[in-house]
């Protein structure tokens, strides 16, 4: 079955600690994205990538960093500098054929991190 | 500025009543697209239905429909004769020619009540 995988669902950390969270796509879509939600605020932007070994930075990307070394994969890290990293994070794909813009995003089933 | 506002922050109606979900954007451009997605309990996003700024024809699938109004800037979803399985957070949201990007309101959390 294609589709996105996030894993794991559930992660807590310490504060201080950096954390990688993993997202895998078997879509063969181009472009990547992840998004972090908190109650209320729905969903905003944190880095997007249209390319293996290219991404750019969305609306809240301080503190957190990427990779986008195979076209399947793109891993979020949440480093030490993001002040308030408890969020719920999705990740998601969209294909880049023809007029993307018009294309739906693909989600999923995201990873709820907990800083304690 | 692109903008999607969504200004109901929580419904809830009694299953089998009607309900509609309002969504209003802003664009300059002329060429864009709309999005309606659903996030379940369960926390993944499903999508629902995309319409091009073209195209302003209200479309019907089951028991849902969206009408989308370009005078008034607004694509609104409507769910007839609720169940409680429509439960769930849904986000409205837009996206333009010239970028990949996809911008989201902040959702409506709608409660069936049995």
């Amino acid at each position: 079955d294609g589709g996105i995988t996030q894993s794991p669902k559930y992660l807590f950390r310490k504060e201080g600690q950096n954390v990688t969270l993993s997202c895998e796509q078997n879509l063969n879509h181009d472009a990547m994205y992840w998004y972090r939600q908190d109650p209320g605020q729905g969903l905003r932007l944190i880095y997007y990538s249209q390319i293996v070994n290219d991404f750019q930075k969305g609306d809240i990307a301080e503190g957190y960093s990427v990779s986008r070394e195979k076209k399947e994969s793109f891993p979020l890290t949440v480093t030490s500098a993001q002040k308030n990293p408890t969020a719920f994070y999705l990740c998601a794909s969209r294909e880049q054929t023809g007029v993307s813009s018009y294309n739906e995003q693909f989600f999923g089933p995201g990873t709820r991190l907990t800083v304690l | 500025a692109q903008k999607v506002t969504q200004a109901q922050t929580e419904i809830s109606v009694v299953e089998k009543e009607d309900v509609t979900l309002d969504c209003v954007y802003e664009t300059r451009d002329t060429t864009y697209y709309l999005f309606w997605y659903k996030q379940p309990p369960s926390g993944e996003l499903v999508f629902l239905i995309r319409r091009n700024s073209f195209d302003e024809q209200n479309e019907i699938s089951g028991r849902y429909s969206w009408n989308f109004q370009k005078s008034t800037s607004s694509f609104n979803f409507t769910i007839t004769a609720s169940q409680v399985v429509d439960s769930a957070v849904y986000f409205c949201a837009l996206s333009m020619n010239r970028d990949d990007k996809i911008i989201f309101g902040k959702g409506t959390r709608l409660h069936i009540l049995p």
